[in-house]
């Protein structure tokens, strides 16, 4: 069974801090995802990375995928209250016809005014 | 532009009855997948579709549930006789993928069907 783990699980900040959660795997990922989702909605997805190493900037997010494709961080500069939310990852392993995802628990961000 | 859309978005019912849950992905996509997600959990893979055809079931998919996309456009999932155990949000997700292009998996989601059993 492939585990992804997320931490931390839930995370408090004042409005204007920086943050960063991370995503961490013990089996190689041929992509992995970042999503966001509220509470009653579906994940909406922020970024894709596939390439060990890769960087990607989306506005005050900055995701990073570690060099052997095991992890990846998710940076969020000056927090705002509408970031706000479960941002969970996912992993697709490289496997024969495979597609499925598959998630971490997620991290529960709180951000105050 | 829309999105993955699904119906109902709620629905309650009483254990034992069955349940059907429909998708619809995003037009061009020819992948589609569902997901299970519980309180405190991320999204758990239930079954996959590439146009009409059910290439993936987890074991999560017991014998009571049933996915079909009869003409590779929208899908159904059907609950039988439902447990308490089958509460829990159902996400629809879809993909477009591409013979011979490297798939980078990228899956969208739909709003969800919330399922509770009483």
């Amino acid at each position: 069974t492939q585990l992804l783990e997320q931490s931390p699980q839930f995370l408090s900040i004042q409005e204007g801090e920086n943050l960063t959660v991370y995503c961490n795997s013990s089996s190689v990922f041929s992509s992995l995802q970042w999503y966001r989702q509220e509470p009653g909605e579906g994940p909406v997805l922020l970024v894709t990375v596939v390439t060990g190493g890769e960087v990607k900037k989306l506005k005050r997010l900055t995701f990073q995928f570690g060099d052997a494709r095991k992890d990846s961080s998710l940076h969020i500069t000056a927090a705002q209250p509408g970031d706000t939310g479960l941002y969970l990852c996912a992993g697709a392993y490289s496997g024969a016809g495979s597609y499925q995802l598959t998630f971490g628990k997620g991290t529960k961000l709180s951000v105050i005014p | 532009d829309t999105g993955v859309s699904q119906d109902p978005r709620h629905k309650i019912t009483k254990r034992g009855q069955n349940v059907t849950f429909r998708c619809d992905p995003i037009s061009e996509h020819n992948r589609l997948y569902w997901y299970r997600q519980t309180l405190g959990q991320g999204p758990e893979f239930l079954t996959y579709f590439q146009n009409e055809a059910q290439l993936e079931k987890s074991r999560l998919l017991s014998d009571r549930f049933s996915a079909e996309r009869p003409k590779g456009s929208f899908s159904t999932l059907e609950i039988q006789r439902t447990e308490q155990g089958d509460s829990a949000m159902y996400l629809c997700a879809s993909s477009l993928g591409l013979a011979g292009v490297s798939s980078y998996n990228e899956q969208f989601f739909g709003p969800g069907t919330r399922l509770t059993v009483l």
